[in-house]
């Protein structure tokens, strides 16, 4: 069965600085979809950036990039000039290309210092 | 983007009473719903998946009499909690999904049972 791994259960970064907060994963599929969504205090889950397995190019949305490692199976989430509306719980998340279903990782708290 | 709207966002209601929530895809027409539930500090549980016009599929554990869901157009789906009790406080939320899209959130509902 796959699984979704998030080691940190807690990262915390100076404003406008950079992180990096990791995911690793476990699946037998070669066709894949790979997740990274924010969970703010408001509860709200917001899709942050998409990868599919299929692109070796790492995905990017503004300020917030992916570095997907599909040997190592690993897709990290890079935070650059955090800002205070980062803060949230970070969920990584899993879905095969033939099912809708998604595997979640347990979340990571992400805390900005000012 | 994509919207799902989901109501009520706050319930609080006796024990024994039924409780019904609401999630609609606003501009798209959604294959799967799915329904989830989180507890504090943790990650989201999926608790069925909802196709339009069939049975939904319930995960292991999760009481389908109890949890009962309809996903009666593309663009609804409703979960009715019923005879709730204290043990069913909790955060639930619903997605909504279409062919190889991501997931789209509603904002959840905040349940307690007195």
């Amino acid at each position: 069965a796959q699984t979704v791994t998030q080691s940190q259960p807690e990262m915390s970064v100076q404003e406008a600085e950079t992180v990096t907060l990791s995911c690793t994963y476990d699946t037998s599929e070669s066709d894949y979809y790979l997740f990274w969504y924010k969970q703010p205090p408001s509860r709200q889950m917001i899709l942050v950036i998409r990868q599919e397995a299929y692109k070796q190019q790492n995905a990017t949305e503004n300020r917030f990039s992916v570095n997907f490692q599909k040997a190592a199976k690993s897709f990290s989430l890079k935070i650059s000039d955090s800002q205070l509306g980062d803060a949230a719980m970070y969920f990584c998340a899993y879905r095969e290309d033939s099912n809708y279903q998604l595997i979640w990782g347990a979340g990571t708290k992400l805390i900005i210092k000012p | 983007g994509a919207v799902v709207s989901q109501h009520p966002s706050r319930v609080i209601c006796k024990s024994g009473t039924s409780v019904k929530i609401e999630c609609r895809s606003l501009d798209f027409q959604a294959t799967t719903m799915f329904w989830y539930r989180q507890f504090p500090k943790q990650s989201l549980m999926l608790m069925a998946t909802s196709n339009e016009g069939s049975k939904a599929t319930y995960e292991q554990g999760v009481e389908k009499d109890k949890f009962l869901i309809n996903h009666a157009s593309l663009t609804l789906s409703t979960l009715t909690v019923t005879s709730a009790h204290p043990e069913d406080s909790s955060f639930y939320i619903c997605s909504a999904s279409t062919h190889n899209q991501p997931q789209h959130f509603g904002d959840g509902t905040r349940l307690s049972i007195l």
